[in-house]
């Protein structure tokens, strides 16, 4: 079973400051991972997604990385905006199966 | 930009009776998905579909849940005799095929009284 961990819970920056986002999972056997973004009582909004043969993504501000050895994946948000508060949902896919299974999230708060 | 369909947005129902969300996945995908997330608690995967059959369930998915494509373009989660514990926020998602991501719905808030 793969487990999905993110590390903070929460975070508050000020606007400017460049985000750091950890996800980490049990099986390395992953096919791929996705970030996605879910405003309060919103959907979820897909980031990045980034296939176990890349080392990493980018869209504009945000960049993913995945290290499948060490059981990791980073998010980067360069220069964060007060648009950027949300929280963060990082999920896995294993090889053998179709499902996501997720992390619980970072809270992100960015102050003007 | 494409996106996945689902009505209602919201959704109360009295404690023991059926209801049924609705989802119209992006028309070119072959995967269907619905997954739940109780306030405060993790995204939880319940149930896969692709040609026309379950391919794979979780536990939550017991007996009380059923799903259908009972045309080319809706795709519909029935959860019979509701409990308080059905509350949450439902999504449905879809995906072209294993090579690519996921799209999600933005949910049914289904609350359970």
């Amino acid at each position: 079973k793969q487990e999905v961990t993110q590390i903070p819970a929460a975070l508050s920056v000020p606007e400017g400051e460049n985000l750091v986002l950890n996800c980490s999972f049990t099986d390395s056997a992953i096919y791929n991972l996705q970030w996605f973004r879910q405003d309060p009582g919103k959907g979820l909004t897909s980031l990045l997604l980034i296939q176990s043969s890349q080392r990493e993504q980018t869209s504009g501000r945000l960049n993913a990385s995945l290290d499948k050895s060490s059981g990791r994946s980073t998010l980067y948000i360069a220069a964060s905006q007060p648009g950027d508060s949300a929280t963060y949902l990082c999920a896995g896919r294993r090889s053998n199966d179709y499902k996501l299974s997720f992390g619980a999230g970072t809270t992100v708060t960015v102050r003007a | 930009e494409p996106e996945v369909t689902q009505t209602p947005s919201h959704q109360v129902t009295q404690m023991g009776q059926e209801v049924i969300l609705r989802c119209v996945p992006i028309s070119n995908h072959l995967y269907f998905y619905w997954y739940r997330q109780i306030l405060g608690q993790k995204v939880e995967f319940l149930v896969s579909f692709y040609n026309n059959e379950i391919s794979e369930k979780s536990e939550i998915f017991d007996d009380q849940f059923s799903v259908e494509r009972p045309d080319g373009s809706n795709f519909t989660l029935k959860i019979r005799s509701t409990k308080l514990e059905d509350s949450a926020m439902y999504f449905c998602a879809s995906s072209r095929q294993g090579d690519y991501g996921y799209t999600f719905g933005s949910g049914t808030r289904l609350t359970v009284v």
